[in-house]
């Protein structure tokens, strides 16, 4: 199976901030990966696909690049909605694992 | 609208057995591959398992493989999830989520909760 990790495990920013997220796998997944939102007792919320694809509907602050094993997600400029935490999943084989996730809060 | 909701958890004794159903609405059930994923309380999301359009194809993470099986009724709009000889560590919030492409979740359900524990 395909591992997936993410640093950091959680990060601390102000309003305004551009905070980026990596996420490696630990074989080439070319460009097979969903990044997702998931706030306190909600279901996740997929924002970035195929790698570097915004979702309908999403906020163009949030992008993400990468290919291959190595992966950032970015949020340009960090807003009080956007505390929650941060899932990278990879799709090139099933299971289709996820990072252990990034917690993101306001300083 | 899409509308995913989740039914059938609760509380079981470990070795007991549970089916989780998924009630579909607003889109073409039959057209998309369907998935579980769960997560533990204050854990992080595990991806257990997905079906494609026709019921054909199923996979699922290994540490549930023959113990849960996925399935659908597509003239019914519904997914399941018949989960059998439970243990504590498959406590957890139990989604379903529409699959595009097979392989990105875009909806969600709300979650049921399976509580494994004598």
């Amino acid at each position: 199976d395909i591992q997936m990790t993410q640093s950091p495990s959680s990060l601390s920013a102000s309003v305004g901030d551009r905070v980026t997220i990596t996420c490696q796998a630990s074989q080439d997944i070319s460009n097979y990966l969903n990044w997702y939102q998931q706030k306190p007792g909600k279901a996740p919320k997929l924002l970035i696909y195929d790698a570097s694809n915004l979702e309908t509907g999403v906020p163009s602050r949030f992008s993400g690049s990468g290919s291959g094993t190595d992966f950032t997600f970015t949020i340009s400029s960090l807003q009080p909605e956007d505390i929650a935490t941060y899932y990278c999943q990879q799709y090139d084989n099933p299971p289709f694992t996820f990072g252990p996730g990034t917690k993101v809060d306001i300083k | 609208e899409v509308q995913l909701v989740e039914s059938g958890g609760g509380l079981v004794q470990p070795g007991g057995s549970l089916r989780l159903s998924c009630a579909a609405s607003g889109f073409t059930f039959s057209s998309y591959w369907m998935s579980w994923v769960r997560q533990a309380p204050g854990k992080g999301l595990e991806w257990v398992a997905n079906i494609k359009q026709d019921g054909s194809e199923k996979y699922y993470v290994d540490s549930v493989k023959g113990r849960f099986t996925i399935s659908r009724d597509n003239a019914k709009n519904s997914l399941y999830l018949q989960m059998n000889s439970l243990r504590a560590e498959d406590t957890a919030v139990y989604y379903c989520a529409r699959d595009r492409r097979g392989v990105i979740s875009d909806y969600w359900g709300q979650g049921t909760l399976v509580t494994v524990s004598s």
